[in-house]
């Protein structure tokens, strides 16, 4: 079972450089979120899903775009980085009739933004 | 609006001593809640979860916690502290009524677990 997975794992940009996140799950889950985690404050909902063709903004959704045209893939993509933006990206997804409420999470991207 | 408080940023604990990381939360109506444990660079591992029902939920590796509505907690509790048990805790809260995905965490708790 893949679950949910992340890539790349690491990445270091410039200022001003686009570059795009990808995340799937093979769960069959509607529910697909983005969360970034920065120190000394837990995590934040960036943008979710609530199934394919269906995007709503979270907390902290400035500078980030997210799509979702398949149930399995929800990439976010940073249009032009900034130094705030170096973070750690967690994908993370749920299903109401799979998931037993329960949300599950990649392991993580971490990004320096330069 | 639905919050979560970790008052501890770091506990720490003798190994084979018991554990407790503290976890207060605000939500209206019914919540659901959930201990999320994170290791050095890796991602978030689920570990219980409260959803209706008895008020003590027992999880993984050992690990258990007690829902009290009075007190608005989920404290995470562990009888004998393990050093593999050192790592960040996550307490967070979804109010069902908004939707499947929308966690509330907590700030995190760094759990060090010594010899």
């Amino acid at each position: 079972n893949a679950g949910v997975t992340q890539t790349p794992k690491f990445q270091v940009l410039k200022t001003g450089q686009s570059m795009t996140l990808q995340c799937a799950q093979d769960m069959n889950h509607e529910y697909m979120s983005w969360y970034r985690q920065d120190p000394g404050m837990g995590l934040r909902l960036i943008h979710y899903s609530v199934g394919a063709g269906i995007t709503d903004q979270g907390e902290v959704p400035n500078g980030y775009n997210v799509s979702r045209s398949t149930t399995e893939d929800f990439p976010l993509r940073l249009l032009s980085a900034a130094p705030s933006q170096t973070s750690v990206y967690f994908c993370a997804s749920f299903g109401t009739q799979n998931s037993g409420n329960t949300i599950y999470f990649g392991e993580g991207s971490w990004l320096t933004v330069v | 609006a639905q919050s979560v408080a970790q008052p501890e940023d770091q506990v720490n604990v003798a190994e084979g001593n018991p554990l407790t990381v503290k976890c207060t939360y605000s939500v209206s109506g019914n919540p659901y809640l959930f201990w999320y444990v994170q290791y050095p660079n890796r991602g978030l591992q689920f570990l219980l979860k409260y959803i209706t029902g008895d008020n003590l939920v027992k999880g993984s590796y050992g690990f258990e916690a007690e829902f009290n509505k009075s007190q608005t907690s989920f404290h995470l509790k562990k009888p004998s502290a393990l050093v593999s048990d050192s790592a960040l805790y996550f307490c967070a809260v979804r109010d069902p009524r908004r939707g499947g995905n929308k966690l509330t965490f907590g700030t995190g708790t760094q759990l060090k677990v010594e010899l």
